[in-house]
């Protein structure tokens, strides 16, 4: 089975602070997303990497970084967290993008991490 | 742009009952169509996919989804409600070629005893 594994389930910071959401999958995939979760919004995508070293923004990049020194390893940054920044982080990966014409495209993910930033 | 809208953010149903989840979708080309999955807790895993083949599709736990070009609607649905269907339901949408898969808002399906 493709595991997905996010370090930190639950994490409490201060405004200001730097953040690291980290995010390891054991497959192999290509790809690996950040979305991010909240009520009455559903998934919003904020970064994808489709290589190593590469990355590209997605809908709200707006007060996040990514790096993918690694294939496997895809981490989240908060350069400086502030309050409307907490909320559920979900982790993803897939083999191929999921428009890929011979693929299912389907993203593993992983069970979240909950930020709050006080 | 590509979009999905789920109508209904909350959906209950007595078990046993038929389930019916809304999904409308948005393309200016062909879609791939996507329906996950979110138990509490728990992140997200793909029920059923739509790519351009069979238009009814059928995924896991008895669920199926039927992609309805003249309506723009990919609506989940399965015949018998079961108390642990209790979730989120995602529906998702992207294109041949694309790298990003643009998620609905969610509906939380609610199954009374």
């Amino acid at each position: 089975d493709v595991k997905v594994t996010q370090s930190s389930r639950y994490l409490v910071k201060r405004t200001g602070e730097k953040v690291f959401l980290e995010c390891v999958q054991d497959m192999d995939h290509e790809n690996m997303f950040w979305y991010r979760q909240d009520p009455g919004l559903g998934l919003r995508l904020i970064y994808f990497s489709y290589d190593v070293k590469m990355k590209e923004k997605g809908d709200i990049p707006e007060g996040y970084s990514v790096s993918r020194e690694k294939k496997e390893r895809f981490s989240l940054i908060l350069e400086s967290a502030s309050t409307n920044q907490t909320s559920m982080y979900l982790c993803a990966s897939s083999l191929i993008s999921p428009g890929h014409l011979t693929n299912t495209g389907e993203l593993f993910f992983g069970e979240g991490s909950r930020l709050t930033v006080l | 742009a590509q979009s999905v809208t789920q109508l209904g953010s909350h959906v209950s149903v007595s078990e046993g009952a038929l389930v019916l989840l809304r999904c409308n979708y948005s393309s200016s080309v062909p879609p791939y169509l996507f329906w996950y999955v979110q138990y509490p807790n728990q992140g997200l895993q793909l029920l059923l996919k739509y790519t351009s083949a069979a238009t009814l599709v059928k995924g896991i736990n008895g669920f199926e989804a039927e992609f309805k070009k003249s309506e723009t609607s990919f609506h989940l649905t399965k015949p018998s409600a079961h108390m642990s269907d209790a979730a989120e339901y995602f529906c998702a949408v992207t294109k041949m070629g694309f790298q990003k898969l643009v998620f609905g808002t969610g509906t939380r399906l609610l199954v009374s005893p």
